[in-house]
């Protein structure tokens, strides 16, 4: 057990609004980071980050925004939710310490209607 | 850019071996490996490092060709508790950023 949680585990929002996404960690591990994961599809990296307030986009950004503010916290952020932003969410953390393996959270499955 | 599994997909019988692949079109500092069971997380099993380092599991077993920036993940004498989704994960430097591929999905039966 990593030590990560998700909060909110489900969520319903309606299109066009803001909603936030929390990580937690209690290892104090340097990389963290959020994917994505649709149907019949891998994960793909929304944006990940490599300290306090170092971030950085990955491969479907657009949309997204997040923030880290303490090392424990890595926050998600849907500016104005769409219903192509409806998934399982997941954010995993990495020791950083040269192997990048990746323990992953629980997921958040977020619809948007 | 994604690497690339094969299969998509496996049905095996208890006790058979599957071999599943991870390509990349780039050249690659590191291969991971996952499963994950319907309805939860992905689950670390392995990584493999350039210079032919290996950390994970005991009872699964990598390859990691540098070469061909090919990775196989092999099976052996397989258990129903190995049903899921195998994803591989790559980096193609070491800056912690890693892409993976779509997924072979793998069923066990009796």
């Amino acid at each position: 057990d990593a030590g990560i949680t998700q909060s909110p585990r489900h969520k319903v929002t309606e299109t066009g609004t803001p909603v936030t996404l929390r990580c937690h960690q209690t290892e104090n591990h340097r990389y963290m980071y959020w994917y994505r994961q649709d149907p019949g599809h891998g994960l793909r990296l929304i944006h990940y980050s490599y300290g306090v307030k170092d971030t950085d986009k990955g491969e479907v950004s657009d949309g997204y925004s997040v923030s880290r503010s303490k090392t424990e916290d890595f926050l998600l952020t849907l500016e104005s939710a769409t219903s192509s932003q409806t998934s399982v969410y997941f954010c995993a953390i990495s020791t950083g310490q040269g192997a990048y393996e990746q323990y992953f959270g629980p997921g958040t499955r977020l619809t948007v209607t | 850019q994604q690497p690339v599994q094969s299969p998509q997909a496996v049905i095996l019988r208890e006790g058979e071996d599957a071999v599943i692949n991870c390509s990349s079109s780039k050249a690659l500092y590191s291969v991971h490996w996952y499963r994950q069971k319907h309805g939860e997380a992905p689950v670390f099993l392995m990584i493999l490092l350039k210079g032919g380092e290996q950390k994970g599991h005991e009872k699964i077993s990598a390859s990691f060709n540098e070469k061909k920036q090919q990775s196989s993940l092999y099976l052996t004498a397989s258990q129903l508790s190995y049903s899921g989704t195998y994803f591989c994960g790559t980096l193609n430097t070491n800056a912690g950023k890693s892409t993976f591929g779509d997924g072979t999905t793998l069923t066990v039966k009796p």
